[in-house]
Order: structure tokens, then sequence, then C-alpha cells
């Protein structure tokens, strides 16, 4: 079984402070994604990577940054947490290649206070 | 440019009734598409996809979709609710053009099963 992992499930930070959001997937995937979810916006996606130190913009990157120092490992920054960045976060993993299913994780739920 | 729409941010069914949580697409080719549960507490699991070879499409627990193309809908539908059923669903399209595939998400439907 496909198994990706975040670092915390929920976490409180408080405005201007630096976040760190780890993700880990143990399938050798090439694809990493990180999303933010919010009620009635669906899934937005913010990075992506498709391959180690690889990285692309997703629909909304502002205010965030990633790192992808090995395969197994996708980390997403919050240089700094802003009140309007408290949000439910996804991570995901896949293969390379067309329409390959994507794995999420459980979600971190981030307060920004 | 790819969208999703998702009719009905909420839907409550009776236990045993029939489930139809529904799905259209816009795109300017051939799109791909894809049905996720997410379930409390949980990341978004795949129940089922749609990748042109066949309209109706068999998914986990039940679930099937049908690709219709002249109405562009993706409908989700089972034919008896499970109280296990109660969760959030999302409707998905991509082109699948690339190695990568950029997968543009509904806004979500909730579904409450009522015992």
């Amino acid at each position: 079984d496909v198994k990706v992992t975040q670092s915390s499930r929920y976490l409180v930070k408080r405005t201007g402070e630096k976040v760190f959001l780890e993700c880990v997937q143990d399938m050798d995937h090439e694809n990493m994604f990180w999303y933010r979810q919010d009620p009635g916006l669906g899934l937005r996606l913010i990075y992506f990577s498709y391959d180690v130190k690889m990285k692309e913009k997703g629909d909304i990157p502002e205010g965030y940054s990633v790192s992808r120092e090995k395969k197994e490992r996708f980390s997403l920054i919050l240089e700094s947490a802003s009140t309007n960045q408290t949000s439910m976060y996804l991570c995901a993993s896949s293969l390379a290649g067309g329409l390959k299913t994507q794995y999420f994780g459980p979600g971190t739920r981030l307060l920004v206070l | 440019a790819q969208s999703v729409t998702q009719l009905g941010s909420h839907v409550s069914v009776s236990e045993g009734a029939l489930v139809l949580l529904r799905c259209n697409y816009s795109s300017s080719v051939p799109p791909y598409l894809f049905w996720y549960v997410q379930y409390p507490n949980q990341g978004l699991q795949l129940l089922l996809k749609y990748t042109s070879a066949a309209t109706l499409v068999k998914g986990i627990n039940g679930f099937e979709a049908e690709f219709k193309k002249s109405e562009t809908s993706f409908h989700l539908t089972k034919p008896s609710a499970h109280m296990s059923d109660a969760a959030e669903y999302f409707c998905a399209v991509s082109k699948g053009e690339t190695s990568y595939d950029k997968v543009i998400f509904g806004p979500g439907t909730s579904l409450s099963v009522i015992p």
C-alpha cells in the first residue's frame, strides 16, 4: 500500500512565523504535490515537483516555497505566515507518466493567529 | 481552460436510497475525469477514473459514474447508500497530455446519509 505521511495533523502558528510542513512518501514516486483545501473551493495546487530539486508553481504559489532534496520528501514552507494561510494542507504523490493516480496524505490543518 | 462544477455543496440521502452526485466539466480537449472521496479527518482517495476506455466506469465501494460527452457530465451514482458513504466527494478533470497531469478539482459535495 502506498503511504503518504505528513508531519503534523494540527498546527497553530503566529503571524509572521516561518512554517515548515513536511511530507514523506514510501513508494518511490517521482511526482509530489502540495494543495490547500478550503470550503467551497475544493483543492488548489500550490506547487508540485517531478524530480529531486525540481519544482513548478501551481495555481496559488504566492507566499509559499517548497524544497525537495530527497525523492521521498517534499516540504512546503510558509516564509512569513499570515492569517489568510489558515487552511487544510494536503500532500500527494504519484508515479510519473500520464494519468497516474495521486495518493494523498491525511492533511495538516494549520491555524495562523 | 478546464473547470469542474459540482451541483449541490451538500446532499442528504436516506440509508438504502440512491446516491446521485452531479459533476459537469468544461474542457477544450477530450478530458480525463476522476471522482475522489474524503472521509472525515483523512486525505483523498480515488473512487474511479474515466480514461476514454468505456463510458460507464465502476469504482470502489459500489460507486459508478457515466461519462456523457453530449451533456459534459460525469455524475456519480450508487444504488443504495450506506452510513459509511458519508464523506466529501470531489470531481476532478485532467487533460492527461503530459508526464505530469495537472488535475483540476471541483469544490466538493458533502454527502450525509440519514438512518
